[in-house]
């Protein structure tokens, strides 16, 4: 049982280049989530989902997509990539949605664009 | 929606109490407090929550004030691991499903 694993764990790219940053968990959770975290700042959330085939906006999801193709898949897409991106993106998952149920998050994606 | 608010950083000496505070006047009756702490960097990793009782268990102890505008996350005798930034958060229900909105934190620093 890997728990939430995220690829790859670092990334260098140019402004304007794409990406996909992948999100995988084998605990059969429902929801997945996808954040941001920047230098002294907490995590913020770009987008989620509570299902496979089904997406929501989270707080900053400018510039970003995101697809749920797989239960256990949750991928991040970046279209073209913009030095404000630079970040560390967490990757994190819940087994359903009741109040007593907790998120398990992934190592982090740092994701540096030039 | 509740909002956090949490003092930026605190020191605390090795074996001693460590108790970081959290305000949320702005919370509702059925929103829950969750306790997470991120060591450097790491994925953020749950310590506990709480809905109006005080709960304990192998890592911590959450006190929330019977008006629920406020609780206190106790570690009894932190140690050098224990440094890290913690987060309290209030659970915000939205388009049917549950969001976990972090704030800055508070900075622990565990001092030998």
């Amino acid at each position: 049982n890997a728990g939430v694993t995220q690829t790859p764990k670092f990334r260098v790219l140019k402004t304007g280049q794409s990406m996909t940053l992948l999100c995988a968990q084998d605990m059969n959770h429902e929801y997945m989530y996808w954040y941001r975290q920047d230098p002294g700042m907490g995590l913020r959330l770009i987008h989620y989902s509570v299902g496979e085939g089904t997406t929501a906006k989270g707080e900053v999801p400018d510039g970003y997509n995101v697809s749920r193709l797989k239960k256990q898949n949750f991928l991040l897409g970046l279209e073209s990539a913009a030095p404000s991106q630079t970040s560390v993106y967490f990757c994190a998952s819940n087994p359903r949605d009741r109040l007593e149920e907790t998120q398990y998050f992934g190592p982090g994606t740092r994701l540096l664009v030039l | 929606d509740a909002k956090t608010t949490q003092p930026p950083s605190m020191d605390c000496a090795e074996g001693r109490a460590a108790n970081l505070p959290c305000n949320h006047s702005t919370i509702s009756g059925n929103e829950y407090v969750y306790w997470y702490r991120q060591i450097h960097s790491q994925g953020p990793q749950y310590i506990i929550h709480g809905l109006k009782n005080n709960e304990t268990n192998e890592m911590a102890s959450l006190i929330i004030t019977e008006d629920r505008k406020s609780s206190t996350l106790i570690l009894p005798h932190a140690t050098l691991r224990d440094t890290a930034v913690y987060y309290c958060i209030v659970r915000l229900p939205t388009s049917g499903t549950y969001k976990y909105i972090f704030g800055t934190g508070t900075r622990l620093k565990v001092l030998a």
